[in-house]
């Protein structure tokens, strides 16, 4: 099983260029996230869905927006990339909403900002 | 909506000594789940165990056990006969999703 599959691995921006990070889970479910985590960090939520059409922001989504077009694909977009989002990116999907949902997570996208 | 905290930043043993990792969380949920994940070196997150408010019963997985107590708000990992393998960052999470995670434990475990 594929699970949650981001693409790619690994990617170096310049300050002011853009970029899609992409996500998709072969798990039919209705919930996706988008998390940051930082060095030392724990994950921070950028944005979520919970469902096909239907976003909202988590905690920290300044610069950057999502888009819900399919079940199951949930990109998220770095339109004017800064240092500050050298980051490692998670995504992750859930069954439901519900709070006993196991989190299903991709394997990370490390992204450097220079 | 319910927090976690884990007071440990990091914690250093030596291969075969038991570790325990604290986990304190706040709620005024009268349901709620817990998590702990383990995120290797090599930076994926692993899920280890989920744990519903009602169910207070410990659990024991091979090396692996988990002491749940809502009198304190407790829900604490204890690992048995350490290996270098384990050395991981652990965290304890509050309901899936939507929440962000505490900034977990860095476990060493020496050779």
């Amino acid at each position: 099983n594929a699970g949650v599959t981001q693409t790619p691995k690994f990617r170096i921006l310049k300050i002011g260029q853009s970029m899609t990070l992409q996500c998709a889970q072969d798990m039919n479910h209705n919930y996706m996230y988008w998390y940051r985590q930082d060095p030392g960090m724990g994950l921070k939520l950028i944005y979520y869905s919970v469902g096909a059409g239907i976003t909202d922001k988590g905690e920290v989504p300044n610069g950057y927006n999502v888009s819900r077009s399919t079940t199951e694909d949930f990109p998220l977009r770095l339109e004017l990339a800064a240092p500050s989002q050298t980051s490692v990116y998670f995504c992750a999907s859930t069954l439901g909403g519900t709070a006993g949902n196991t989190i299903y997570f991709g394997e990370g996208s490390w992204l450097t900002v220079v | 909506a319910q927090k976690v905290t884990q007071a440990q930043t990091e914690i250093s043993v030596v291969e075969k000594e038991d570790v325990t990792l604290d986990c304190v969380y706040e709620t005024r949920d009268t349901t709620y789940y817990l998590f702990w994940y383990k995120q290797p070196p090599s930076g994926e997150l692993v899920f280890l165990i989920r744990r519903n408010s009602f169910d207070e019963q410990n659990e024991i997985s091979g090396r692996y056990s988990w002491n749940f107590q809502k009198s304190t708000s407790s829900f604490n990992f204890t690992i048995t006969a350490s290996q270098v393998v384990d050395s991981a960052v652990y965290f304890c999470a509050p309901n899936a999703g939507k929440s962000t995670f505490g900034d977990g434990t860095t476990l060493t475990v020496k050779p």
